[in-house]
C-alpha cells in the first residue's frame, strides 16, 4: 500500500467513550501532522511530529492525546470528548521539519470521520 | 505574520467556462506557495506549486503564478471540467520552520 492511510474513515462515539485513529504513511516521510477540518472553517493543525518528537501542540485540549511510536505510525487517542469535536481529522505527512519550504510537501490522508453524540 | 486569504465560494461555472479563483498572502519571509484540492469525501491532494516569486506552477489544465509584487497566488484553469468539481485550498509554507497556512478553501461545481 503506498501514501497516507487513516482507519477508521467513520467513527461515531458517545461522549464518554475512548477510541483512537490511527495513521500510516509508507512514503518514507519523517514528519507527521494531525489536522482538523470543521466546515466553514480554516483547517487548524492540532498536532506535528518531526522524527518520532513530538514539536507542535495548538493548545489542543488533553482530551486528545497523540502517539507517534514511530516515523510510520501516528495515533490519535480521543476520551471524553465533546460534541464541538465532530470534525473531518486529518493526517498528513512530509520528509521533515527544517527542509527549504518548497521541499516540504504535505502529502495527506482521505480523513476519518468523527461525529461525537 | 503568515496568512493565506482565498476567494469565498462557492463557485458555479458551466463547463468549458474559464475559472479563476483568487489567492494573496501575508508572509514575513519568503514562501512557498501552493494549491490543494480536495475532492469529496477525500483529503487534501497537491494540486501545483511554486517555490519563488514568478515561478509559475501547472498540473492537469491548472495554473498560478508566485506574483510578489502583488502577493498573489491566482489560481486559473481554461476549460473545467464536471470533474474539477471540489474545493481548493491556497497554502503558503515559510522557511525554516516549514509551517503550513491554509486559506478556507472555495467551493467549485462545474455543471454540464
Amino acid at each position: 500500500e503506498t501514501g497516507v492511510t487513516q482507519t477508521p474513515r467513520h467513527l461515531v462515539m458517545g461522549m464518554t467513550n475512548k477510541k483512537s485513529l490511527k495513521c500510516e504513511q509508507h512514503l518514507g516521510h519523517n514528519a507527521m501532522y494531525w489536522y482538523k477540518q470543521s466546515a466553514k472553517k480554516p483547517l487548524e493543525l492540532m498536532f506535528v511530529y518531526n522524527f518520532k518528537e513530538q514539536t507542535e501542540n495548538n493548545s489542543v485540549p488533553s482530551r486528545f492525546s497523540p502517539e507517534c511510536p514511530n516515523s510510520s505510525h501516528l495515533f490519535l487517542h480521543l476520551h471524553t470528548l465533546q460534541p464541538e469535536d465532530s470534525a473531518l481529522y486529518l493526517c498528513a505527512s512530509s520528509q521533515h521539519r527544517g527542509l527549504e519550504s518548497g521541499a516540504n510537501v504535505l502529502t495527506f490522508g482521505a480523513g476519518s470521520r468523527l461525529t461525537v453524540l | 505574520g503568515n496568512s493565506v486569504t482565498q476567494m469565498e465560494g462557492p463557485v458555479t461555472l458551466s463547463e468549458e467556462a474559464f475559472l479563476t479563483i483568487n489567492c494573496t498572502y501575508t508572509a514575513t519571509g519568503y514562501p512557498s506557495l501552493f494549491w490543494y484540492v480536495q475532492y469529496p469525501g477525500e483529503g487534501l491532494q497537491l494540486l501545483l506549486k511554486a517555490t519563488k516569486a514568478d515561478d509559475k506552477g501547472s498540473n492537469k489544465g491548472f495554473e498560478a503564478t508566485y506574483r510578489k509584487e502583488t502577493t498573489s497566488f491566482h489560481l486559473e484553469k481554461g476549460s473545467v471540467q464536471v470533474s474539477d468539481s471540489a474545493v481548493y485550498f491556497c497554502a503558503l509554507s515559510d522557511t525554516p520552520g516549514n509551517q503550513f497556512y491554509f486559506g478556507t478553501g472555495t467551493s467549485l461545481t462545474v455543471i454540464p
